[in-house]
């Protein structure tokens, strides 16, 4: 396995439903984050961990819950969601440098496509 | 407030040809300016990135062209490919935070 893993890559549930999505890294990166890509808007930054940190939280709803047990691993909880959630949820890493650099590049994953009925 | 517009939405372009997206950002603290190329049901994969501090950044078939004074970056892709097609996103961050903004993307199809 290499680069950055997402499953399901497909998703299907109803609004009272709970699941979650895996992401998973391969490239000793010691930051991930989550992205929603939606038709003709621009990624939208979700959540951001640095060293198993949270450090971002874009007003995302409570309905969204995300989890980083370790450096590889981040989850994505999701219950009782809305039609609108429907869209591409990306994983991506990066290896963050301290201030005054500019790190490497995100690594995205393929995604999971979710649809919310 | 969008702070990285992005345009055209959708480019075709004949095969051989010169594909061009173009950018325009408003934060003057943005210090770094990739390049993400996204295949379907693939995720974006970095393609090329620049800093302002050259107004040029060639790799292969494909050149960044940085204007500072007019806050306006652009991608060009020469001898455009059937194997280019793909949508491109712009973005761009500030020097030590870790949150890049992205564009709106852009559809790019090479005809033969």
């Amino acid at each position: 396995e290499t680069g950055v893993t997402q499953t399901p890559r497909h998703l299907v549930m109803g609004m009272t439903n709970k699941k979650s999505l895996k992401c998973e890294q391969h490239l000793g990166h010691n930051a991930m984050y989550w992205y929603k890509q939606s038709a003709k808007k621009p990624l939208e930054l979700m959540f951001v961990y640095s060293l198993e940190e949270r450090v971002e939280n874009n007003s995302v709803p409570s309905r969204f819950s995300p989890e980083c047990p370790n450096s590889s691993h981040l989850f994505l909880h999701l219950h009782t969601l809305q039609p609108e959630d429907s869209a591409l949820y990306l994983c991506a890493s990066s290896q963050e440098a301290p201030r005054a650099d500019y790190g490497s590049p995100l690594h995205f994953g393929n995604g999971t496509r979710l649809t919310v009925t | 407030q969008q702070q990285v517009k992005q345009s055209p939405q959708s480019l075709i372009v004949q095969k051989g040809g010169i594909s061009i997206i173009n950018c325009a950002y408003e934060n003057t603290a943005f210090d770094y300016f990739p390049w993400y190329q996204q295949f379907p049901g693939k995720g974006p994969a970095l393609l090329i990135a620049i800093r302002p501090d050259v107004s040029e950044k060639k790799e292969g078939r494909f050149t960044i062209s940085f204007n500072k004074s007019a806050k306006q970056f652009s991608l060009h892709i020469m001898d455009s490919q059937p194997g280019d097609s793909a949508t491109y996103f712009c973005a761009a961050r500030e020097v030590g935070n870790e949150k890049l903004t992205f564009g709106t993307g852009t559809r790019l199809t090479i005809i033969p």
